[in-house]
């Protein structure tokens, strides 16, 4: 079955600790993005990448970092996070960052940061 | 200004009658497209409707369709016939041309509750 898998679903962390959010098609996708999401205000685009090695910011993207060494996988760290990085966040994929290809999400990953 | 603007927070719609949920957009670029995604509770995003700013057909998807009127710039999504499952958030989301990466500016979102 053609997926985005994202783990974990549900986090709670402290303040400062390092995480690891890792997300993972199947569809052998060019294209990958990280979004948050915050009530009120749809999702914004963190971190995406056109392909393997290429990664670049998005309209949110303090205090995140993304890596891009295979195809498939597109994890997103917060190296110290804080309680405003409390949200909701959807990885995304598609066949390349051109044209009408739309972006398929994954299932979300719910992220407390007390 | 806003990119994208849902002015709809919230709506409640009869059971098996249809609804219009407003989109209107902010571009210069020529070439965009526009996307419609459904959020139900358990929190993921679908895909549901797309349309292209070249196309000169409205874009439909089984009971979905996108009432798209350029020179106003608004692109509304109609859902007809509307089930109990329709109950979820609605998101309208637009991809400019040029914009690098592909990224997609999303509306604020209108919750749809579909009475039985």
């Amino acid at each position: 079955e053609a997926q985005v898998t994202q783990n974990p679903r549900y986090l709670i962390t402290v303040t400062g600790k390092k995480l690891t959010v890792t997300c993972s098609q199947n569809m052998n996708h060019e294209y990958m993005s990280w979004y948050r999401q915050d009530p009120g205000l749809g999702l914004r685009q963190i971190y995406y990448s056109m392909n393997v090695e290429v990664t670049d910011k998005g309209d949110v993207p303090e205090g995140y970092k993304v890596s891009r060494k295979e195809k498939r996988n597109f994890p997103l760290i917060l190296e110290s996070p804080s309680p405003n990085q409390t949200s909701l966040y959807f990885c995304a994929s598609s066949l390349n960052w051109q044209g009408i290809e739309t972006q398929y999400f994954g299932p979300g990953t719910r992220l407390l940061v007390l | 200004a806003q990119k994208i603007t849902q002015t709809q927070p919230g709506m409640f719609v009869q059971e098996k009658e249809a609804v219009t949920l407003d989109c209107t957009y902010d571009t210069s670029d020529p070439s965009y497209g526009l996307f419609w995604y459904k959020q139900p509770s358990s929190g993921e995003m679908i895909f549901l409707i797309y349309q292209g700013s070249y196309d000169q057909q409205n874009a439909t998807e089984g009971r979905y369709s996108l009432n798209f009127q350029k020179a106003r710039k608004s692109a509304n999504l109609v859902i007809s016939a509307s089930q109990l499952g329709d109950s979820a958030m609605y998101f309208c989301a637009m991809r400019e041309g040029w914009a690098a990466g592909n990224k997609l500016t999303f509306g604020g979102g209108t919750r749809v509750l579909v009475k039985p």
